[in-house]
């Protein structure tokens, strides 16, 4: 696509309920990033994919989060059992390499737990 | 103390000023990004700088690997530029780091 998509662009839920986030990166960015914003505070780092493995994974918040990428494209972002805690702007960014690649980000995904 | 210390925290301007924001990092950088993010949350990449310097338009950015600090300038400044500035590095295992941001309010 043209762009970062991300997908949904708001999702309210209640307390405990598993939520999926997605990002659908721009066309042959081999790196993707997951971020997140709560309220009035900066960027976090979560994840970063290169290809279909996610080197790190130190960044995610707690075991509730996990995140995969399949075909080197999409990438799905998974919080299960949902907390007040959890509700933020969660981003996604791709880059044509990783490292040194350009940032393209998506608009967010606003999540609201209950 | 942060890795990615940004300064000033808020800045309010007038529209024609020449504008400095101030990163400086403490961990090894394979890359130094300054991001813009306006009210509504979206986020825009301004550089992408590993060194030297690179100039957009009104916008300049600096970075001086030996001293881990890097500059971004606003000439110019307009109320357009009303936005939240954020420096953010690229560590070596493919982790980032960001800054705290930085508040920039312009005046007409």
């Amino acid at each position: 696509g043209a762009g970062v998509s991300q997908s949904p662009s708001n999702k309210v839920t209640e307390k405990g309920k598993d939520v999926e986030l997605r990002c659908d990166p721009i066309s042959g960015h081999t790196a993707l990033y997951w971020y997140r914003q709560s309220l009035g505070q900066g960027l976090e780092f979560l994840i970063y994919f290169q290809g279909n493995s996610a080197p790190d994974k130190s960044g995610l918040p707690s075991d509730r989060f996990s995140a995969e990428r399949t075909g080197g494209s999409v990438s799905t972002l998974t919080i299960q059992r949902t907390q007040q805690e959890d509700s933020a702007v969660y981003l996604c960014a791709s880059s044509l390499l990783p490292n040194t690649g350009e940032l393209f980000f998506g608009e967010g995904s606003r999540l609201t737990v209950l | 103390k942060n890795e990615v210390e940004q300064s000033p925290q808020n800045l309010t301007a007038q529209e024609g000023e020449f504008i400095t924001i101030n990163c400086s990092y403490s961990v090894g950088i394979s890359a130094l990004h300054w991001l813009q993010q306006h009210p509504g949350g979206g986020i825009v990449s301004l550089f992408m700088l590993s060194s030297g310097k690179k100039k957009h338009g009104r916008l300049i950015a600096t970075i001086n690997i030996q001293e881990k600090h890097s500059s971004l300038h606003i000439t110019a400044s307009h109320p357009r530029d009303s936005a939240v500035y954020i420096c953010a590095v690229s560590v070596f295992h493919n982790d980032m780091r960001f800054g705290a941001g930085t508040r920039l309010t312009v005046k007409p």
